[in-house]
Formats: C-alpha cells, sequence, structure tokens
C-alpha cells in the first residue's frame, strides 16, 4: 500500500538557521502530497501542498517541490524562526484510495533555539 | 466562521468501557473524516463519513464505528476499550471530499485515556 517515509527526529536548530525535512513515499497511484504541521495542543493545519509533478507548493516561506523521479517531497526553509517549533508531517492522498485517506509519515519534531 | 469543533477535549475511561466522540464540522462541510494519532503508530485514518453514509475506512477492528447525522455532525464509537486505544483522535472536515484538491480542516482533537 501507499507510504510515506520521513527524517526522524528531533531536529533541533538555531533561530535564522536553513532547515531541510526529507519526506519520500511510495504510492501506486499519482498522489496528491501534503505538508501539515502542529502546534502543541492543536490539530494539524495544513502548510502547503502539490498535486502533479514538479509543481512546488509554498507558505510562509516554507517550500516543497514534487519530484515524481525521486518520488520525494522535502520541506525547507531558508530562515527558521522560534514560532516555527513545532510537528511537521508529510503526507499523500490518493484519489484511488479515497481523497480524504491521507497517510502520513511519523512526523518530525522541530525546535528552534533563539 | 468556526472551525471543526470536538468534544469532549479530554476523556478517562477504563478497559471494557465504551466511548463516544463528537465533531462538528465547518458550517457547509459535508465530509468528516477521523483520524487516530498515538506516539507508536502515529496518524492513522479511521474512517470517512459523507451524507451520512461511510465512505471509506481503515483497517481498525469493529470495535471502532462512527456515523454521520443529517447536520453533518459526526460521532465514533469505541467499544469495549483496551489500553492501546489511548489516542488523540482527530476530527477533519472538507467541503465534499471528492478530489485531492480540497482542503482538509482538522479539529484540536479528543485526548482519549483508557486506564
Amino acid at each position: 500500500g501507499d507510504s510515506v517515509t520521513q527524517m526522524e527526529g528531533p531536529v533541533t536548530l538555531s533561530e535564522e538557521a536553513f532547515l531541510t525535512i526529507n519526506c519520500t513515499y511510495t504510492a501506486t497511484g499519482y498522489p496528491s502530497l501534503f505538508w501539515y504541521v502542529q502546534y502543541p495542543g492543536e490539530g494539524l493545519q495544513l502548510l502547503l501542498k502539490a498535486t502533479k509533478a514538479d509543481d512546488k507548493g509554498s507558505n510562509k516561506g516554507f517550500e516543497a517541490t514534487y519530484r515524481k523521479e525521486t518520488t520525494s517531497f522535502h520541506l525547507e526553509k531558508g530562515s527558521v524562526q522560534v514560532s516555527d517549533s513545532a510537528v511537521y508531517f508529510c503526507a499523500l492522498s490518493d484519489l484511488g484510495q479515497g481523497a480524504q485517506k491521507l497517510v502520513f509519515g511519523q512526523g518530525t519534531r522541530l525546535t528552534i533555539n533563539p | 466562521k468556526a472551525g471543526v469543533t470536538q468534544t469532549p477535549r479530554y476523556l478517562i475511561k477504563t478497559r471494557g468501557q465504551q466511548v463516544t466522540l463528537s465533531c462538528s464540522p465547518i458550517s457547509g462541510h459535508r465530509s468528516v473524516s477521523w483520524y487516530q494519532q498515538t506516539p507508536g503508530q502515529g496518524l492513522q485514518f479511521l474512517f470517512e463519513y459523507f451524507s451520512e453514509t461511510q465512505r471509506n475506512k481503515g483497517n481498525f477492528p469493529g470495535r471502532f464505528s462512527g456515523r454521520q447525522f443529517s447536520n453533518s455532525r459526526s460521532e465514533m464509537n469505541v467499544s469495549t476499550l483496551e489500553l492501546g486505544d489511548s489516542a488523540l483522535y482527530l476530527c477533519a472536515s472538507s467541503l465534499a471530499g471528492t478530489t485531492t484538491n480540497e482542503k482538509l480542516f482538522f479539529g484540536s482533537g479528543t485526548q482519549l485515556s483508557v486506564l
């Protein structure tokens, strides 16, 4: 079945550092790819998405490019802030499996120190 | 516009009991999905309801069930609770859930502890 593998955490960085969180996927169809973020005590929020190969999703300084050849969707940010501290989840959804059936990676806890 | 509301926020139950969790989607949203989040298994899809019908189901035992009402509000029920059912249960809503382009809006979850 479909699966998502993302970089194990936790990740600790200093403010203004460059961030990369790796994500690779396995899917039988042509999935859409997502990054969700979860702040302490809250549900998940969609950070960005890409629905086809070579699409780049971006939001709040975060970016990720859908790479079909490497089945990857790595999350990057050029300069992180303390407020970016959260858990980040890479996910996919395949219309053939049901549009609302998200398959998530294990999550990466990110801590940014001032 | 109010977000997805889940009640209660916290629940403590003992093994063998049953529990009902509630989810009110964003007004106008007709698709409601449920997810279980645990430290060991991560986030896993439970099921999805649309127009009072279960449209998709994950790989969970029959002790996990749900329903959706005509106003799109949804409930999930877990019977004969086990220690391993301790988790954060998240509900998500979307307009129709027919394309992967639709944004899912998540509630803050219900934290269930089984003792």
